[in-house]
């Protein structure tokens, strides 16, 4: 079965500094990974996708992720927090066999502070 | 320009007073999802539909029910509101799979508060 792991529940970085937030996944396929981030009392919003196409994924406002299968990482990173960035990030895998069916991490706790 | 659609984004109901969360969208997707997201958790898969057929997750509570009666519209259905039950109700939509991007799409969400 596949699973993702995020390493850290809470990550605070400073305005202007580099995110890296990290995920682990376990699978037995080549695995369809996602990145989710979630403001406050909102839904979830795409922030970018792995489907075994090229290994480093650009997402939207400035993040992007690199898939390392020897790692079996897919950490999320982005080169300088902004304070709209805070919010929180679910690390996804779509589950082999399960139609559209998706995983979630537990979620990572982003802070931007000044 | 809100293609996922969630009514009402708050909800309020009484305990075991029957509550439908609704959700359309304008994807013109055939899949649709319903999670459940409890405070500081991660979304839980409760049922989905591919087209009108209906797939239950093994351990979602006989208390919640779904209706979709076209493309466009599914409803979410508490029987029965336990306390256990506030949550942020997350509706979704993709395409089938195969057929391309199969991203799932979401809604802003209905955060339900049972008094």
């Amino acid at each position: 079965a596949q699973s993702v792991t995020q390493l850290d529940s809470h990550v605070s970085v400073s305005e202007g500094t580099p995110v890296l937030l990290r995920c682990n996944y376990s699978s037995s396929y080549s695995p369809s990974l996602f990145w989710y981030v979630q403001h406050p009392n909102k839904g979830l919003q795409l922030l970018l996708k792995y489907t075994s196409a090229a290994t480093l994924v650009k997402g939207i406002n400035g993040f992007e992720a690199e898939f390392k299968k020897s790692e079996t990482s897919f950490h999320l990173t982005k080169p300088s927090a902004h304070m709209s960035d805070a919010a929180e990030y679910f690390c996804v895998v779509r589950v082999q066999g399960g139609g559209n069916k998706l995983t979630f991490g537990t979620g990572t706790q982003l802070k931007v502070e000044l | 320009d809100a293609m996922v659609i969630q009514n009402p984004r708050y909800q309020v109901t009484q305990f075991g007073k029957p509550v439908t969360l609704s959700c359309s969208q304008t994807l013109n997707h055939n899949v649709m999802y319903w999670y459940q997201q409890k405070s500081s958790q991660a979304p839980k898969l409760l049922f989905h539909y591919y087209d009108k057929d209906f797939n239950n997750e093994a351990d979602t509570p006989d208390n919640f029910q779904s209706r979709r009666p076209n493309t466009s519209f599914c409803f979410l259905d508490i029987r029965s509101p336990g306390l256990g039950d506030a949550a942020m109700y997350l509706c979704a939509t993709s395409s089938l799979p195969g057929e391309g991007k199969n991203i799932q799409y979401f809604g802003a969400g209905t955060r339900l508060s049972v008094l």
